[in-house]
């Protein structure tokens, strides 16, 4: 078992749709949860960055993680077709400890 | 701000030909970081230098070596490149300790 589990889809969802992307994990050691966009041959790019449990909000874009299931989320709303592109969640334990990524999840937004 | 530049964008080698990847940060970052990414398989951790001076390997260090020429370049190498090294290799920077990291745009290799 992998220890993060992320959905390749592809997702296509219409523009103005909201979206929900979704990582489950099983080292109850991660408490830095991040998700990062990557755009089709293109480096990652830090989308959202957030600590321990609870929500974190900016713009369009909605970070939840939940410890006690170790699941960790991310909504987009009002999606747009600039939205297009492959989502990475990423968790550490933090200090040294090294970063593991989930394969990340392909999303289309049709205009 | 260039941030992370790696060199170059595409290659195409041969079965057994070597070939070094440059990778350069201006963010005065101390860690940097090598990975490769493989469809199915996301991020996998090669090398990473947690600060000048330090190397360490990661998940799959195998078929290849790194140098930490500074603090702002460090440089992968395939000594003898082989078919299953065909992938997309990323360099990254993150301050030390801190978990985030920033990545170049990637370089694109073939093994033939």
């Amino acid at each position: 078992q992998k220890e993060v589990e992320q959905d390749p889809g592809p997702l296509s969802v219409p523009e103005g749709a909201i979206v929900s992307l979704n990582c489950t994990y099983s080292n109850s050691a991660f408490q830095y949860f991040m998700w990062y966009r990557q755009y089709s041959r293109k480096g990652p790019e830090l989308l959202m960055y957030t600590y321990s449990s609870g929500n974190k909000e900016d713009g369009r874009f909605t970070a939840q993680v939940d410890k006690s299931s170790k699941y960790i989320s991310l909504f987009i709303r009002d999606s747009q077709p600039s939205d297009s592109a492959t989502y990475l969640c990423a968790m550490s334990a933090g200090g040294y400890q090294k970063v593991t990524f989930g394969t990340g999840t392909k999303l289309q937004v049709i205009p | 701000n260039a941030g992370v530049t790696q060199t170059p964008k595409f290659q195409v080698l041969k079965t057994g030909q070597s070939m070094t990847l440059q990778c350069a940060q201006d963010m005065n970052h101390n860690s940097m970081y090598w990975y490769r990414q493989d469809p199915g398989m996301g991020l996998r951790l090669i090398y990473y230098s947690a600060s000048e001076g330090t190397t360490d390997k990661g998940e799959v260090p195998n078929g290849y070596n790194v140098s930490r020429l500074n603090k702002r370049e460090f440089s992968l190498r395939l000594e003898s490149a082989a078919p299953s090294q065909t992938s997309v290799y990323f360099c990254a920077s993150s301050e030390q300790g801190l978990d985030i990291q920033y990545f170049g745009a990637g370089t694109r290799l073939s093994v033939l």
